[in-house]
């Protein structure tokens, strides 16, 4: 079964730039998060779709983060204009369905697109 | 709202020998508990989990992790560690109904030949 995929994995851009990360979920999971890790943090959850809807963004910073998730597959997160904090890894991840994490409802994990501002 | 705390940012071990990392939570509500292993420039991998029933539980690459509610742990052990065990491990926890996945700040875990 493949994994989550995430696109770039790597990513150097200026300060005051955009760019954009790309997600696939493993095939029939309903549920994708987009999670933050700052070197030396743990994840931190940024927003979570259900199939194309929002469930949770309370930790996205919207006015310069934006996520979409197309036809309740792929998902895109952008940045712009993207500021020196911004560095860190951006997880996805997608559960077979909604509701609370528990028996048969894992979260899986890709291995994350690497982003640094300078 | 749930919280957790991992009480080691490094542990440095010797091969073959035993290790233990601790994590605490605090959640007014029952919880789901997980650890999480990141190893270098890799996402994560789920390492074990407690749902329910025995709170001895038995995760992959022989590690195995202890739900103790009275004192709000869930520590992770490893009779004896490899040197592909070095990574970064997190403790994350769910409260019952929720969605929401909260991770600690994580333990670099580094063995020593």
């Amino acid at each position: 079964e493949a994994g989550v995929a995430q696109s770039p994995r790597y990513k150097i851009i200026e300060k005051r730039q955009s760019v954009a990360f790309w997600c696939n979920p493993i095939s029939g999971h309903a549920t994708l998060y987009w999670y933050q890790q700052i070197l030396g943090q743990g994840p931190k959850l940024l927003i979570q779709f259900q199939n194309n809807g929002v469930v949770d963004d309370s930790q996205l910073p919207k006015d310069r983060f934006s996520a979409e998730r197309l036809k309740g597959v792929d998902s895109t997160l952008k940045i712009q204009p993207a500021k020196l904090e911004d560095s860190a890894v951006y997880l996805c991840a997608s559960s077979p369905r909604g509701g609370a994490q528990g028996p048969g409802n894992t979260i899986y994990f890709g291995e994350g697109s690497w982003l640094t501002v300078v | 709202a749930q919280s957790v705390t991992q009480l080691d940012s490094q542990v440095p071990v010797f091969e073959e020998a035993p290790v233990e990392l601790r994590c605490n939570y605090s959640s007014s509500v029952s919880v789901y508990l997980f650890w999480y292993v990141q190893y270098p420039n890799q996402g994560l991998q789920l390492l074990l989990k407690y749902l329910s029933g025995s709170t001895l539980v038995k995760g992959i690459n022989g590690f195995e992790a202890e739900f103790n509610k009275s004192q709000t742990s869930f520590h992770l052990r490893k009779p004896s560690v490899h040197i592909s065990d070095t990574a970064e491990y997190f403790c994350a926890v769910s409260e019952r109904g929720a969605q929401k996945l909260v991770f600690g700040q994580g333990t670099r875990l580094t063995i020593n030949p």
